[in-house]
């Protein structure tokens, strides 16, 4: 079974640019969470999909951040324009229904310049 | 506000045994789970405890006490590959299902 799988692996960008990291879940998992993880700081949830459904959005910090779950697969997350404050590594973790276990990706490292 | 502590630091040599402790102040607790993650690579899970007691799996146990608002996490005979991040997290009944981390503790194993 092929694991959370999250693109790119690295991305260094200019304030003021933009930036779309994506996120392949678990196939057949239909929760899907974004992550992030500032340095030095711990891993802060941003948001949560049901399906193509935002379940909850209450950790995504401005509306710079929009994410998207078309068709209840891959998921997006853009931030545009990007600031420094938003370098850090984002996490997509995915799990099947009930289940506790949350499957993380590794990570995409974002750094704004 | 919700509050998770763990070291941020330990050291231990291989073949003995560590304790990670992690300690939580929160509202609405509903479960804890430790993640071990290595350095450039996705959070592995390690554990989940709901009830109080001790849970075994191989080299690693985890404990948990609701009412100290207290986990471990036991790692037994140590190996190098040990040597990693391990993050403690909860969940609360008003949250849904998102996780809350605490910092992580970096542990070194050394031969």
């Amino acid at each position: 079974e092929a694991g959370v799988t999250q693109f790119p692996s690295h991305s260094v960008i200019e304030k003021g640019q933009t930036v779309t990291l994506r996120c392949d879940p678990i196939s057949g998992h239909d929760n899907l969470y974004w992550y992030r993880r500032v340095m030095g700081k711990e891993i802060k949830f941003l948001l949560h999909f049901v399906k193509e459904s935002k379940q909850d959005e209450s950790g995504m910090p401005n509306n710079r951040f929009l994410a998207e779950r078309t068709g209840g697969t891959y998921s997006t997350l853009k931030v545009q324009p990007a600031e420094l404050e938003d370098s850090g590594v984002y996490f997509c973790a995915s799990k099947q229904g009930a289940n506790n276990e949350q499957f993380f990706g590794p990570g995409t490292r974002l750094t704004v310049l | 506000g919700q509050n998770i502590d763990q070291p941020t630091e330990m050291t231990a040599t291989e073949g003995a045994i560590v304790q990670i402790n992690c300690t939580y102040q929160t509202s609405g607790f509903n479960g804890l789970f430790w993640y071990q993650q290595h350095a450039g690579e996705a959070p592995t899970f390690l554990s989940y405890n709901v009830l109080d007691g001790l849970e075994e799996k191989g080299r690693f146990s985890s404990f948990l006490s609701r009412s100290k608002g207290y986990s471990y996490l036991l790692l037994k005979e140590l190996q190098m590959k040990d040597s990693a991040s391990y993050l403690c997290a909860v969940i609360l009944r008003q949250a849904g299902t998102a996780l809350i981390f605490g910092k992580g503790t970096t542990l070194s194993v050394s031969s």
